[in-house]
């Protein structure tokens, strides 16, 4: 079956990174792209970009131009997504999410959602 | 780019229909017949309900279906269920490759 397994909560200080990894199980990982969704708490959700694991070519929101960088390791069936210069805004639950989608997109799996906690 | 638009809040009444709307522009909605519908209960992942506007998901029922008119699409839930409470929040592909959420709708079964 297909899986979404996601690395463990971070709780990180203010102007600092953050990497967290998404491993894929259970279908052909070049196959669909791969996007990160975070949800603030008590908040919508807020789409941030997407990797196309089979070619690595990538598309972000505007909002996060120049502060993050999706990649991923074929080899070991894993998406990462680096955030920089976190604020304490970025506080969020992260989600992985694949996309089947040959036109447009939408999301089918979801990981478990990792927890980034920005606090001084 | 803004999020879509979507109503704070709808309820309704066990066997009901009720009706969420998405408003977006000709660049995302108006544009794409790529619209999707995401249902979360508290402390849930989201789950796909509806996909490019109208299509179900194996498994989604029947009660749940999407559609879109100009820059407005729509999910109605017809024989409103006390399992369907939740957020639900739509989703659109956008004329510059990326993605917009709505800001989601609470739904309350009275």
């Amino acid at each position: 079956q297909v899986q979404l397994v996601q690395s463990g909560a971070e709780v990180k200080r203010p102007g600092a990174s953050v990497k967290v990894s998404c491993k894929a199980s259970g279908y052909t990982f070049t196959g669909d792209h791969i996007h990160w969704v975070r949800q603030a708490p008590g908040q919508g959700l807020e789409w941030m970009g997407w990797i196309n694991p089979n070619s690595g070519g990538t598309s972000y929101s505007q909002k996060f131009q120049g502060r993050v960088t999706m990649t991923r390791d074929t080899s070991i069936s894993t998406a990462y997504m680096d955030l920089s210069r976190l604020k304490s805004d970025d506080t969020a639950v992260y989600y992985c999410v694949k996309d089947p989608a040959t036109s447009g997109a939408y999301f089918d799996y979801w990981g478990q959602g990792t927890l980034v906690t920005v606090s001084s | 780019q803004s999020a879509l638009t979507q109503p704070a809040s709808v309820s309704g009444s066990p066997g009901q229909s009720i009706t969420i709307s998405c408003t977006g522009t000709s660049s995302d909605v108006g544009g794409y017949n790529f619209v999707s519908w995401y249902q979360q209960h508290p402390g849930k992942t989201p789950k796909l309900m509806i996909y490019d506007v109208s299509n179900r998901p194996s498994g989604v029922s029947y009660r749940f279906s999407g559609s879109k008119s100009g820059n407005t699409a729509s999910l109605t839930i017809s024989g409103l269920q006390a399992e369907d409470e939740g957020d639900y929040y739509c989703s659109s592909y956008t004329s510059t490759y990326t993605l917009l959420f709505g800001g989601g709708t609470k739904l309350t079964v009275l």
